[in-house]
């Protein structure tokens, strides 16, 4: 099983449209959480961290499940600014290191 | 505006030779990542360092790659000999001393190798 598992996508939205992607995580240890967001051709930008509450910020919102071991973003009201790939970043339990799942391509039309 | 440097954004070099990639990270920041992306592998983590030293390269090619900190504001990463397969977009980023926090990526260096 790999580390940190995505489905590709693309998903296909129009604006105004709640999307939501998931992302599951291989090990139980594991400490902390982020979404990160990259544009074609641009380097990844952090979108959120993901607290074990839950968070929210403006029109996303982020959960963790830490028993099914996944975590979770929702995109309310889409615009065609939100059309990027959605990285799910997970640090590892004793490691300052981040792992990257593959993203989730994501894209809104009018 | 804080953010993290890399130079050369771009390089096209022929095989079998040396390619350097600079990184400045965040003044501040002491704990340096490399990754590289492929189409193929996404974000593979290559080396990182934390207060200049290595704590880990296992995702990197050690016969040919090499990666080094000479001073807390620069890091470097070196190919010789490069070879077509390296060809990707690597990435640097910065992150604070806390342990578990984000990290904060530079615009990347596009690697391609003839």
């Amino acid at each position: 099983r790999k580390e940190v598992e995505q489905d590709p996508g693309p998903f296909n939205v129009p604006e105004g449209a709640t999307v939501a992607f998931n992302c599951t995580y291989s090990n139980s240890a594991s400490q902390s959480f982020f979404w990160y967001r990259q544009d074609c051709r641009k380097e990844p930008k952090l979108l959120m961290s993901v607290y074990s509450s839950g968070n929210e910020d403006g029109r996303f919102t982020a959960q963790l499940n830490r028993a099914s071991q996944y975590i979770s973003l929702l995109i309310r009201d889409s615009k065609l600014s939100d059309s990027a790939t959605y990285l799910c970043v997970v640090t590892p339990s004793g490691y300052s290191t981040l792992t990257f799942g593959k993203g989730t391509m994501l894209l809104v039309s009018p | 505006d804080a953010r993290v440097t890399q130079t050369p954004r771009h390089k096209v070099t022929e095989m079998g030779q040396e390619v350097t990639m600079r990184c400045q990270p965040i003044l501040g920041h002491n704990t340096v990542f490399w990754y590289r992306q492929t189409m193929m592998q996404g974000l593979e983590l290559l080396a990182y360092f934390r207060n200049r030293a290595p704590l880990d390269d296992s995702g990197m090619p050690k016969d040919r790659f090499s990666a080094e900190m000479p001073d807390a504001t620069l890091a470097t990463l070196k190919i010789q000999p490069s070879e077509p397969r390296d060809s990707a977009v690597y990435f640097c980023a910065s992150g604070s001393s806390q342990m578990t926090g984000p990290a904060f990526f530079g615009q990347g260096t596009r690697l391609t190798v003839v």
